[in-house]
């Protein structure tokens, strides 16, 4: 069965901390994403990855990082966290065979920067 | 780039009663319309999709239909249960390019007894 798992579920971090989101599938996944999802404005993407070591900007990347040193591990780093990045983080993660289609989420981490 | 509005933003209907989410998109090249469904604590699931040669899609208790011209598309839910409560987005892409999914803003759904 698909699974994405996403290292935490909460997290609490201040303003300026430099915060990793990590995110790990077990599908043998090429593609590899991190969206943003706030109320009111759905789901956003941070960013995306196609293979490893290679990293696209999506619509709202401003403030945000990546790294994919593996196939399977997909991190989104937040170099200096501010109050307007509190938010649900949502990763995924979806096979070539179906290119940009079909993702498959986890469960979210919910980030609250204070 | 493509713009996808989403109609309701929350939606409450008794249970057995049908629900109606509607989509419309600005990019007339999209050909693919994947629905998706977040329940709580959890991250959004595929639930149906429909591809631009087709006007409807059924699967038991869901359906979506789509009309190409008038550039919109609608989730239908049947005789709604309460394992239907859930947040639903619809989304929508052009498959021939290396484009990405847009999403929909979102709906919440609540089923009452």
């Amino acid at each position: 069965d698909v699974k994405v798992t996403q290292s935490s579920r909460y997290l609490v971090k201040r303003t300026g901390e430099k915060v990793f989101l990590e995110c790990v599938q077990d599908m043998d996944h090429e593609n590899m994403f991190w969206y943003r999802q706030d109320p009111g404005l759905g789901l956003r993407l941070i960013y995306f990855s196609y293979d490893v070591k290679m990293k696209e900007k999506g619509d709202i990347p401003e403030g945000y990082s990546v790294s994919r040193e593996k196939k399977e591990r997909f991190s989104l780093i937040l170099e200096s966290a501010s109050t307007n990045q509190t938010s649900m983080y949502l990763c995924a993660s979806s096979s070539w065979d179906s290119g940009l289609l079909f993702p498959y989420f986890g469960a979210g981490t919910r980030l609250s920067v204070l | 780039g493509e713009n996808v509005e989403q109609h309701p933003s929350t939606l409450s209907v008794q249970e057995g009663d049908s629900a109606v989410i509607k989509c419309t998109y600005s990019d007339s090249a999209s050909n693919y319309f994947p629905w998706y469904k977040q329940e709580l604590g959890k991250g959004p699931q595929l639930i149906i999709d429909i591809r631009s040669n087709v006007g409807e899609k059924k699967d038991q208790r869901i359906a979506v239909t789509l009309n190409k011209t008038a550039k919109h598309f609608s989730l239908h839910i049947t005789e709604t249960q309460p394992e239907d409560s859930a947040v639903y987005f619809c989304a929508a892409i052009h498959t021939g390019t290396a484009s990405k999914l847009t999403f929909g803003t979102g709906t919440r759904l609540q089923v009452t007894l």
